[in-house]
């Protein structure tokens, strides 16, 4: 049972333009989502996160807008760069009172930007 | 500043042996965790503690697998016997305390070949 799920495995878009990565997930009672990107032979990465209080959270060139209703979180990356190209990981969690997040991930979607 | 050291970075070994994983987490980190990259399966956690504390080792497959977090600063992951089936990337991460919502930083992994 997939609760987090990344549908599109690829992605190839133009440097400069934007990327839109999306997410969908399942479990009702996930309320902090976060983005990671992974290049090869390395751990992946934080790079934005976003709580269920919120719609949008802006850092950068990284946005993630959240829409509850319809359980469907999404990454604009704009403008793209080359150096962008990696696995993004959509991935979620639930409050618990016990310390520490468990995190549930996506499958991953591969982005390459080219030049 | 170290991020998560993990050790080995790669392991080839045979079938029925034992494979020991090594990790170092981010100093003053008070969570860690272990989780294992397939490609059937994605990236899946497997166990986290808090405070040295195993809290939630459901994602362990089987017997065979056991994690150990002696002190704050180290945790092993253990296979016994190992099975080929056993074969991925296993990341550990760790993360701050200060809140539910801390994201987990990542070490670069251990590539675990079960021959």
């Amino acid at each position: 049972d997939q609760q987090v799920k990344q549908n599109s495995p690829s992605l190839s878009v133009q440097e400069g333009r934007i990327s839109i990565l999306n997410c969908d997930y399942t479990n009702s009672m996930f309320d902090y989502f976060l983005w990671y990107k992974k290049y090869p032979a390395e751990g992946p990465t934080f790079l934005i996160s976003i709580s269920s209080i919120k719609d949008k959270n802006e850092d950068g060139r990284f946005t993630v807008f959240l829409n509850k209703s319809a359980k469907h979180l999404s990454l604009h990356i704009v403008p793209s760069q080359p150096g962008d190209s990696a696995v993004y990981f959509c991935a979620a969690s639930a409050m618990i009172k016990a310390a520490g997040n468990k995190l549930t991930f996506g499958g991953g979607t591969r982005v390459l930007v080219k030049p | 500043d170290a991020g998560v050291i993990q050790s080995p970075r790669h392991e080839v070994t045979e079938m029925g042996q034992e494979v020991t994983l090594r990790c170092k987490p981010i100093s003053g980190h008070n969570s860690l965790f272990w989780y294992r990259q397939t490609m059937m399966r994605g990236l899946e956690l497997l166990i986290y503690f808090n405070n040295n504390v195993p809290i939630d080792d459901s994602g362990m497959p089987e017997d065979r697998f056991s994690a150990k977090m002696p002190n704050a600063s180290f945790s092993t992951l253990k296979i016994q016997p190992s099975e080929p089936r056993d074969s991925a990337v296993y990341f550990c991460a760790s993360s701050q305390p200060g809140g539910l919502n801390q994201p987990q930083h990542f070490g670069d992994g251990t590539r675990l070949s079960i021959l």
